[in-house]
C-alpha cells in the first residue's frame, strides 16, 4: 500500500529556469495539497486540489507559481523562472476527503544554483 | 495572530523519560487536532489524530486536548532514542496550520 510518492526527491535548478515536481497520492485519495517548508521555518500551505479543479491556492505566490491535478496522473507543482528564495522543501499530502487527516510524501527538495 | 502556536525547544531528555509537548490554538471552533512527527529529511507522519476534550491513547502516545484553555498535548511515555525528530502539531481543516515543530532528542 504505496504512500505518497513525490518526485523528484531532489531538484537542481539555476535561476530562470523551470521547476516540475510531481505528486502521486495515496490509492483511494482524490484531494491534494501543496506546503512549502522554507529552512528553519514551519511547514506552510501552498495549494489545494481536487482532480481537475483547484479549490484553494491562496497561499501560492500569484506568479511564476501553478499547480494541476490532471483527471489522469501526479499533481505538479510549476515553478517557473525560478530565483534563489524558491530553494525550499516542497511536500505533498493526500487526503481521502477535505476533512480526512492528509498523509505527506517525503518532499522535494528544491536547491536554486 | 498564528492559528496554533507551539512550544518551540529543542528538547532533550533521556531514554525512558516522559516527553511532554505542548500547543496553543485560537480558534476555538476547532475540533480535530493532529500531531505528526518529522525525521530528518523525511514528510510529516500523521501519529496523532484527535477529536473534540479529553485523552487519546496509542501505545506509549497519549495526545490531550482542554478545549476550556486551548491547550494541546502530546505525551511520549517510555521514550526511546527512535523517538528523536521534530513534533508538529496542526489543527482542523484542509488547510493545515502547523505550529513551528519541537525537535527532540531522546538521549541513549
Amino acid at each position: 500500500n504505496a504512500g505518497v510518492m513525490q518526485n523528484p526527491r531532489h531538484l537542481v535548478r539555476r535561476r530562470g529556469q523551470e521547476a516540475r515536481l510531481r505528486c502521486s497520492p495515496m490509492k483511494g485519495h482524490s484531494h491534494v495539497y501543496w506546503y512549502r517548508q522554507l529552512p528553519e521555518e514551519g511547514l506552510k500551505f501552498m495549494v489545494y486540489l481536487q482532480k481537475e479543479n483547484i479549490i484553494d491556492e491562496s497561499g501560492m505566490p500569484k506568479e511564476r507559481f501553478s499547480a494541476e491535478f490532471p483527471k489522469e496522473g501526479p499533481s505538479i507543482l510549476r515553478i517557473q523562472q525560478v530565483v534563489r528564495g524558491d530553494s525550499a522543501a516542497y511536500f505533498c499530502a493526500s487526503s481521502r476527503d477535505r476533512n480526512q487527516p492528509q498523509h505527506f510524501g517525503d518532499g522535494t527538495r528544491l536547491s536554486i544554483l | 495572530q498564528k492559528e496554533v502556536e507551539q512550544d518551540p525547544g529543542p528538547l532533550s531528555v533521556p531514554e525512558g523519560a516522559i516527553v511532554s509537548l505542548n500547543c496553543t490554538y485560537s480558534n476555538s471552533a476547532f475540533q480535530y487536532f493532529m500531531w505528526y512527527r518529522q525525521y530528518s529529511r523525511k514528510g510529516p507522519e500523521l501519529l496523532m489524530y484527535t477529536y473534540s476534550s479529553g485523552n487519546k491513547e496509542d501505545g506509549r502516545f497519549t495526545a490531550q486536548v482542554d478545549k476550556s484553555s486551548k491547550y494541546i498535548s502530546l505525551f511520549i511515555r517510555d521514550s526511546q532514542p527512535s523517538d528523536s525528530a521534530t513534533y508538529l502539531c496542526a489543527s482542523e481543516g484542509y488547510k493545515l496550520s502547523f505550529g513551528a515543530g519541537t525537535t527532540v532528542t531522546v538521549r541513549a
